[in-house]
């Protein structure tokens, strides 16, 4: 069954330090995700991204943050200068229908961020 | 805009018994709900989803939950609960003209002996 793949599972980074975290989208789909999970608190969404180009981001996805597609298969969120408070659980979700559809969403196993 | 309450934070029940998750939803259009099972270390998994066809959707492992948009309510439910249903659970909301996808804060299930 394919599946989204995450890559770190878990990284441990000093405040400061540029961080980027990959994920391989299911192969046909078009429609990616970033989301976060900090300890204890709830499932937040960051950006889509749709035709290489972001589609919607939130308050929470700040110049701190980008995203590339750099080849057919990887998608990735760049964390510059990392933050204490960005330790969370990142999650990449891919759909193959976006706008006006129902598609389900489908998860990586996400990355563990830890800012130390 | 597009919002979900999950209105409590845990649940316990003793195995064997009835599951009740309860989660409402605001939207302006009809949307489509989603319930997404988290277990420890894992990550985010697809129960159901209800997408305006029938409004009682049955899920994987034994779960299932009923639109009714006059309560703006989407529970969901299990006839008997199995330890291996302990887990987060994840009420989400998708508006019919965005990509947003909005989460519930979450619901942990503990499953009692």
């Amino acid at each position: 069954e394919p599946e989204v793949t995450q890559t770190p599972s878990h990284q441990v980074t000093q405040m400061g330090q540029e961080v980027i975290l990959r994920c391989v989208p299911i192969s046909n789909h078009l429609y990616f995700y970033w989301y976060r999970q900090i300890l204890g608190q709830k499932v937040e969404f960051l950006v889509s991204f749709y035709n290489n180009e972001i589609s919607e981001k939130s308050e929470i996805f700040d110049d701190q943050f980008s995203v590339e597609r750099p080849d057919g298969s990887n998608f990735t969120l760049k964390i510059r200068s990392t933050k204490l408070e960005d330790s969370a659980m990142y999650f990449c979700a891919s759909t193959e229908l976006g706008v006006v559809t129902t598609g389900e969403l489908f998860f990586g196993e996400g990355s563990r961020l830890t800012v130390l | 805009a597009q919002s979900v309450t999950q209105l409590d934070s845990h649940v316990s029940v003793s195995e064997g018994t009835p599951v009740l998750l309860r989660c409402n939803y605001s939207s302006s259009y009809s949307p489509s709900l989603f319930w997404y099972v988290q277990h420890p270390n894992k990550g985010l998994q697809l129960l159901l989803k209800y997408t305006s066809a029938a409004t009682l959707v049955k899920g994987i492992n034994g779960f299932e939950a009923e639109f009714k948009k006059s309560e703006t309510s989407f529970h969901l439910t299990k006839p008997s609960a199995h330890m291996s249903d302990a887990a987060e659970y994840f009420c989400v909301v998708r508006g019919l003209l965005d990509d947003k996808i909005i989460f519930g804060k979450g619901t942990r299930l503990h499953i009692l002996p």
